[in-house]
């Protein structure tokens, strides 16, 4: 099984709402990730998991809250969100997670988000 | 971090004709490099994989070489299939941030 599976893969949600998103790896993989990719552009890195602890955090506003309950799931909390936020977001998990990224990640569907 | 150089799309061939998406990085170390494509409406896929100089990764007809002297990393395909046409992205792993750091992607598209 080499599936990440996100979830749900649409949302829309009002600039007061509180969601999440969720993501789910049966690979035994101890790093997970969640890039945001906007239209026509590249994914970019928010956050990285590393042995279920947050390793980086690449300024992402305090508005998107990640949580890591255990090694294969990886949650998203979004709150007061702008409408600007609207994008695809991808979660990926890899097996590597000694800081050397030399093995593949794999990406989920992604969960594209739409703010109102 | 790493800084990676992706030549612009979209490219527009024919079916039957070569491709090549020009790829160049800059990167502390030697780093796995790696080349994903994304069809319409869906997330990323591996294409293929190259861990240490003149390794050559393919999978599905392409082909991409790991050039240390030059530090690129071109994909190539012989026969291009309108199933072909996506975007398509050369990621350098990045030792530092321990994740993968993605071009601007080239978007192809292939015409019957």
């Amino acid at each position: 099984d080499t599936e990440v599976t996100q979830t749900p893969k649409h949302l829309v949600m009002g600039m007061t709402n509180k969601k999440s998103l969720k993501c789910e790896q049966h690979m035994g993989h101890r790093a997970m990730y969640w890039y945001k990719q906007k239209a026509k552009k590249p994914p970019e890195l928010m956050f990285v998991y590393s042995y279920e602890k947050l390793s980086i955090n690449e300024s992402v506003p305090s508005r998107f809250s990640p949580e890591c309950p255990n090694s294969s799931l990886l949650n998203l909390h979004l709150h007061a969100l702008q409408p600007e936020d609207s994008a695809l977001y991808l979660c990926a998990s890899s097996q590597e997670a000694g800081g050397r990224a030399r093995t593949e990640a794999f990406f989920g569907q992604g969960t594209r988000l739409t703010v109102v | 971090g790493n800084s990676v150089t992706q030549m612009e799309g979209p490219v527009t061939l024919s079916e039957e004709a070569f491709l090549t998406i020009n790829c160049t990085y800059t990167a502390t170390g030697y780093p796995s490099l790696f080349w994903y494509v994304q069809y319409p409406g869906e997330g990323l896929q591996l294409l293929l994989k190259a861990t240490k100089a003149d390794d050559k990764g393919s999978n599905k007809g392409f082909e991409a070489t790991y050039r240390k002297e030059t530090t690129s990393f071109h994909l190539e395909k012989g026969s291009v299939q309108v199933s072909d046409s996506a975007v398509y992205f050369c990621a350098p792993g990045d030792t530092g941030r321990r994740a993968l750091t993605f071009g601007s992607g080239t978007r192809l598209q292939v015409q019957p």
